[in-house]
């Protein structure tokens, strides 16, 4: 069965600071993913990876950035933390597949990040 | 870009109905979609795949795809409370995933 493991379920920052989130996936999935949930928003796309050290932006990408050194473990950093950057964020990875259209996603629990 | 669009709700059934949620996508490249489930304050997981056009039938859920139309539904049959959530579609996209936003779904006694 596949795992992501997120490593925190719940974080309390303060605006300025550096945040790191991590995320570890057990399946050897060339694709990891970095998304953040709000009411009404749906998931919104921060950053992907397709390989390690490689890294794609998203479709919301600023005041993020990403860190892939390892094929299992693919991290958020949160440059200088902002209130506006309080949401649910979401971990997911998945496989190329036969076709290297995709498979489907295996998401994390989340971490639910307070910016105070 | 590509584009999903799926209706936000809330579809509120009674139970024991069928729900039908529906998906419609832009990009004619789509070879197959993904239905996941996300419980309020939980993760998304996925319950249904489809790789083909028709229809894929898993215990009470059915997967349509009709590539022609370009949309995709999931019919939920024997409604239960415990399938009140939001409901994402996704096609695989290569790299670059596209959720719709959620269909919210509500099974009330």
């Amino acid at each position: 069965d596949v795992k992501v493991t997120q490593s925190s379920r719940y974080l309390v920052k303060r605006t300025g600071e550096k945040v790191f989130l991590e995320c570890v996936q057990d399946m050897d999935h060339e694709n990891m993913f970095w998304y953040r949930q709000d009411p009404g928003l749906g998931l919104r796309l921060i950053y992907f990876s397709y390989d390690v050290k490689m890294k794609e932006k998203g479709d919301i990408p600023e005041g993020y950035s990403v860190s892939r050194e390892k094929k299992e473990r693919f991290s958020l950093i949160l440059e200088s933390a902002s209130t506006n950057q309080t949401s649910m964020y979401l971990c997911a990875s998945s496989s190329l597949g036969r076709t290297g259209g995709g498979e489907p996603q295996h998401f994390g629990d989340g971490t639910r990040l307070s910016i105070l | 870009q590509k584009e999903v669009e799926q209706n936000s709700g809330p579809l509120s059934v009674p139970e024991g109905a069928i729900a039908s949620l529906n998906c419609t996508y832009s990009d004619r490249g789509s070879q197959s979609f993904f239905w996941y489930r996300q419980y309020s304050g939980k993760s998304p997981e996925l319950i249904m795949s489809i790789y083909s056009n028709g229809d894929k039938e898993d215990g009470r859920f059915t997967a349509q795809l009709n590539k022609a139309s370009q949309y995709v539904s999931l019919l939920i049959r024997d409604s239960q409370p415990s399938d009140s959530a939001t409901y994402l579609c996704a096609p695989p996209g290569s790299y670059i995933p596209t959720f719709g936003r959620g269909t919210s779904l509500i099974v009330h006694p």
